[in-house]
This record gives C-alpha cells, structure tokens and sequence, in this order.
C-alpha cells in the first residue's frame, strides 16, 4: 500500500497548548498537503509544501518536510477548543495524478 | 475559494437498491475529479478517477461495475454504487481538481454524501 502513516493516531491537549502531528510517506512526491476534517464532514485544505521547500508557515500553522527521512510534520501552535477535528497529510506521488491520504490524527483540544 | 458540493448528502437505501451520487464544481471547470471513499475513524481511501469524456480510471480492488462513474461535463461527475448492499455503507467524498499543469496539486473536496444500506 502507497498509504502513509500518521502518528499519533490521537492527541489529547489542553488549550493553549502546541500540537505536532507527524506524517510519514514512502515514495517520491511533488508535493505534501495537510487537511483537516471535523467529524462528518468533507476535508479543507490548509496547507501545501512542495518537494523543494523544507519549511511553510500559515498563521498557527507550521509544516516542515523532509524527503530524506520522506516525513512531514504539523505543528499547530496556540491551540484552540474549534481545532479539534481530524487532520490529514496527503501525498501528491511524483508520476501520478492523484493525492494518497495518511492514516490521520485525531486531535482533541479541551478548553 | 473553490466550491464542490456533493448531492444527496445524506442517503438510505434498501438492500438491491442503486444510489447516484452527484458531485458539482460550482464555480471553476474541473477536468478531473475524484472519488473517494471514507469508513468511521479511518482514512480516505481513493476509489477512482474521474475524467471529463473518457472512462475512469480506477483503483486496484475496486469493482468498476458495482461504482459507475459518468464525468459528463466540466463541472458533474456522478458515482452511482450499482446493487448496494450493507457493507458499501459509507461516506463517499469527491473532490475536484482544477486544470494546470505539472501535478495534483490542492484539490477542492465536496461536503461528502453519508450512505446507509439496510
């Protein structure tokens, strides 16, 4: 299976703390995209990072990639009670035109 | 930003039955969509892709014949799950990739559409 893996599978914080979610991958991409998902809903996207790029910033957001170790992370900092959700990386595989989604974490922010 | 939505988004059907599911770019012309499919907790998992006047393309183990995929127009591809029965309960998630070029790129996903088989 192409399909990547997340971890932790679930993270529990409290507000204000930060969240690092990991997201490991095994092929060659063009790019790795973070989403998020609140339960029962289609996906938003919140953030891409090209193959070239090492580090991208978006608001509370941060990601970082490493295609020598082929993983990424997000962090999200200042976490808030609405950022619970579940939160995806989706590989975009070099060679093919599609996205393959990791395992997923599902984070918990309690107020 | 990009708009996709997904039509019904809830639906129950009995055992035998057909479901079509529509999925609409409302505001831009995708040449390519995507279907995929969801179980409770889990990942999305790619089912097919969907071009504008060709045949889908689909994903190793999955049944072109029991999910019928039709990607008429620009902005409409229909996935239809042929004689369901209780195990395609699922959520079904589409999305839309706008045309460009060199890679996938963000796709725009549809709200999903929650399908119960009894």
């Amino acid at each position: 299976s192409q399909q990547g893996e997340e971890d932790p599978q679930a993270l529990s914080i409290q507000e204000g703390e930060n969240a690092t979610m990991n997201c490991s991958y095994k092929t060659s991409i063009n790019n790795l995209q973070w989403y998020r998902q609140n339960s029962g809903r289609g996906l938003v996207h919140l953030i891409l990072i090209r193959s070239n790029e090492r580090e991208k910033h978006s608001g509370r957001l941060r990601v970082t990639l490493d295609t020598s170790k082929k993983s990424s992370s997000l962090l999200i900092t200042a976490s808030r009670a609405a950022d619970t959700a579940s939160y995806f990386c989706a590989t975009d595989l070099a060679g093919f035109q599609k996205l393959v989604f990791g395992t997923g974490t599902r984070l918990l922010v309690s107020p | 930003g990009a708009v996709v939505s997904q039509h019904p988004s809830r639906v129950i059907c009995k055992s035998g039955t057909s479901v079509k599911i529509e999925c609409r770019s409302l505001d831009f012309q995708a040449t390519t969509m995507f279907w995929y499919r969801q179980f409770p907790k889990k990942s999305l998992m790619l089912m097919a892709t969907s071009n504008e006047g060709s045949k889908a393309t689909y994903e190793q183990g999955v049944e072109k014949d029991k999910f019928l995929i039709n990607h008429a127009s620009l902005t409409l591809s229909t996935l239809t799950v042929t004689s369901a029965h209780p195990e395609d309960s699922s959520f079904y998630i589409c999305s839309a990739d706008p045309p460009r070029a060199g890679g996938t790129d963000t796709q725009y996903f549809g709200p999903g559409t929650r399908l119960t088989v009894l």
